[in-house]
């Protein structure tokens, strides 16, 4: 139990789909963040909250839409994604966005896109 | 931009033995060093973390060292067991534009023989 809750663990979807990947963390922490992880390349931030601001889109295509109601919450907005969007995506927390917090993962949602 | 090589991408080693991941990093103001274990299905697993103001850390089996200067630091994992397979991904903190970011290496799937 990492502390971090991440659902569903697995998606399929067409590219003309909606749909949202939900993440709950029980640490008290206040940042929140997503991830792309793909096969043979580095884990990619996509976003980060702080106290529910986004403080951080690293130039995320606007296919992708986050969501961050409550410093415990963060959702992942999916629409009209591509094949190359297939990917594990990671959300982690940390007690806050400062400077060398240390960051905690949930264990992913595993989202293919046919 | 800022990037963390990582080496080797696949280790085999036999149970017992000691097993060493090597990263570099190119931002020189990182201070911020941690060490993540990923297993198959789960998201990454914090394991250490070493910060800028220390050369080594240790945890049990496993230890952690930083080189500054040459802007090295290294995983260390002693008397290794099966459970220890598993992925392996170093990363540094960002600096630039502030927040706390993490970049990360590609990985290295550590392999434990029996």
């Amino acid at each position: 139990e990492t502390g971090v809750t991440q659902t569903p663990r697995h998606l399929v979807m067409g590219m003309t789909n909606k749909k949202s990947l939900k993440c709950e963390q029980h640490l008290g922490h206040n940042a929140m963040y997503w991830y792309k992880q793909s096969a043979k390349k580095p884990l990619e931030l996509m976003f980060v909250y702080n106290f529910k601001e986004q403080t951080e889109n690293n130039s995320v295509p606007s296919r992708f839409s986050p969501e961050c109601p409550n410093s415990s919450h963060l959702f992942l907005h999916l629409h009209t994604l591509q094949p190359e969007d297939s990917a594990l995506y990671l959300c982690a927390s940390s007690q806050d966005g400062g400077v060398s917090q240390p960051q905690h993962f949930g264990d992913g949602t595993r989202l293919s896109i046919l | 931009g800022e990037n963390v090589e990582q080496h080797p991408s696949t280790l085999s080693v036999q149970e017992g033995d000691s097993a060493v991941i090597k990263c570099t990093y190119s931002d020189s103001a990182s201070n911020y060093f941690p060490w993540y274990k990923q297993e198959l299905g789960k998201g990454p697993q914090l394991i250490i973390d070493i910060r800028s103001n220390v050369g080594e850390k240790k945890d049990q089996r496993i230890a952690v060292t930083l080189n500054k200067t040459a802007k090295h630091f290294s995983l260390h994992i002693t008397e290794t067991q099966p459970e220890d397979s598993a992925v392996y991904f170093c990363a540094a903190n960002i600096l630039t534009g502030g927040g706390n970011k993490l970049t990360f290496g590609t990985g290295t799937q550590l392999k434990v023989e029996l």
